[in-house]
């Protein structure tokens, strides 16, 4: 089957950097995402990974490592609504539109 | 539509009760999927369809969820004899083919009583 592992929480400073961690086992895989929740909201797309490297998006970047099995998701210049849960999830056996989430990561951050 | 929509957005049910959760997916999309969250977890993936048809049926916890999807567009997820373990928030997600980007609706929240 699929398993991710993701850090339960994590606390950081605004302005600072924040990297969230992912692991993964998974078969026939084709790709890795990330998504941002907040309290009581739906989780919305932040980027996807298929090949090895960094991916940057504004002040959002994610690393993807096939051979490792890893990926992660950097926050820069954090902002106090950067405070959500973070999930990623995984493309993998069951087809290429067979998405599966880790348990996420709650992100808060302080003054 | 907008985004993706889902009916109702609460729902409170007595044991025993069967329900139907109903998803919109935006128009277009092929790929539709259910999600089931509880009170401060991940998501649990449940089903999700290409078009009408289901390639994988193995989220589903049991044999008293179905889910069906009729004219690639809207999708219905029926718990039959609910319990009071299913209460969670039931996620519906939908993309466009082969992209990766899922749309999230804002779910429904299911309280079996």
């Amino acid at each position: 089957g699929q398993s991710l592992e993701q850090p339960s929480e994590v606390t950081a400073v605004e302005g600072a950097i924040v990297q969230i961690n992912c692991t993964y086992q998974t078969s026939g895989f084709y790709g890795l995402s990330w998504y941002q929740q907040h309290d009581g909201g739906a989780p919305t797309f932040l980027s996807y990974n298929a090949l090895d490297g960094l991916e940057e998006t504004g002040r959002f970047s994610s690393f993807l490592s096939r051979s490792d099995s890893y990926g992660y998701l950097l926050l820069q210049e954090l902002q106090m609504k950067d405070s959500a849960s973070y999930f990623c999830a995984v493309r993998g056996r069951g087809g290429y539109q067979k998405v599966t989430f880790g348990t996420g990561t709650k992100l808060q951050v302080i003054p | 539509g907008a985004g993706v929509s889902q009916s109702p957005s609460n729902k409170v049910t007595e044991k025993g009760k069967d329900v139907e959760l109903r998803c919109d997916p935006i128009s277009g999309h092929t790929a539709l999927y259910w999600y089931r969250q509880s009170l401060g977890q991940g998501l649990e993936f449940l089903i999700y369809f290409q078009g009408n048809s289901a390639p994988d049926k193995s989220g589903l916890p049991s044999d008293r969820f179905s889910a069906e999807r009729t004219g690639g567009s809207v999708s219905t997820l029926t718990i039959q004899r609910t319990q009071q373990e299913d209460s969670a928030v039931y996620l519906c997600a939908s993309s466009l083919g082969g992209d990766p980007e899922a749309f999230f609706g804002q779910g429904t929240r299911l309280t079996v009583v």
